[in-house]
């Protein structure tokens, strides 16, 4: 059972363009929120992260929004760049402290 | 510099052949992971440890073993590794095990098991 969900595999962006990634999860008792970014050939990275007492954390072009009631969050990244082309992971934390990732989304960020 | 090394990048073995797949952390870091990276399924986490001697399962733990003798190393054993084990391995270590320590990861142990 998927606990965390990302239901886009892969994504398409004009270069300055906004892009948007989304997650979906089941368990209201996830407290923490991360996105980590991977290139290929190489480990995740992180990027950003939120708790789940916000609705918002933002680092430079980076935001995430959380929505509790719709147990969704989502990654924007404004303005996109052609080095923002990744995979990206959304995993959510447990009160165990256990991550939980999804299954990741390519963006390809074109010139 | 602060990282995660693992060793080999790459391996191609034959199905029973015992392997084992080093993973080393220079941050001093108490937590420590094991996850596995499929299509379709993202990173799946095997095994953890909060700390020396301290191991427990995560989601897919069969047919691995994990050891924590020293804070630095945490190293993956396939007893008897099969078909299914292929994957992309990654090790990875934070300050703790709570969300707000990010995770630093190493760069992957590809594993084909034939």
């Amino acid at each position: 059972d998927q606990q965390v969900k990302q239901n886009s595999p892969s994504l398409s962006v004009q270069e300055g363009r906004i892009s948007i990634l989304n997650c979906d999860y089941t368990n209201s008792m996830f407290d923490y929120f991360l996105w980590y970014k991977k290139y290929p050939a190489e480990g995740p990275t992180f990027l950003i992260s939120i708790s789940s007492i916000k609705d918002k954390n933002e680092d430079g072009r980076f935001t995430v929004f959380l929505n509790k009631s719709a147990k969704h969050l989502s990654l924007h990244i404004v303005p996109s760049q052609p080095g923002d082309s990744a995979v990206y992971f959304c995993a959510a934390e447990n009160q165990g402290g256990k991550l939980i990732f999804g299954q990741g989304t390519e963006l390809s960020v074109k010139p | 510099e602060a990282q995660v090394t693992q060793n080999p990048r790459y391996l191609i073995t034959v199905t029973g052949k015992k392997l084992t797949v080093t993973c080393s952390q220079n941050m001093n870091h108490e937590y420590m992971s094991w996850y596995r990276q499929d299509p379709g399924l993202g990173l799946r986490q095997i095994y953890y440890s909060m700390n020396v001697e301290v191991t427990d399962k995560g989601d897919v733990p069969e047919g691995y073993k994990v050891s924590r003798k020293e804070k630095r190393n945490f190293p993956l054993i396939l007893e008897s590794p099969s078909p299914n084990q292929t994957s992309l391995y990654f090790c990875a270590s934070s300050y703790s095990d709570r969300g707000n320590y990010e995770q630093y990861f190493g760069p992957g142990t590809r594993l084909t098991v034939t």
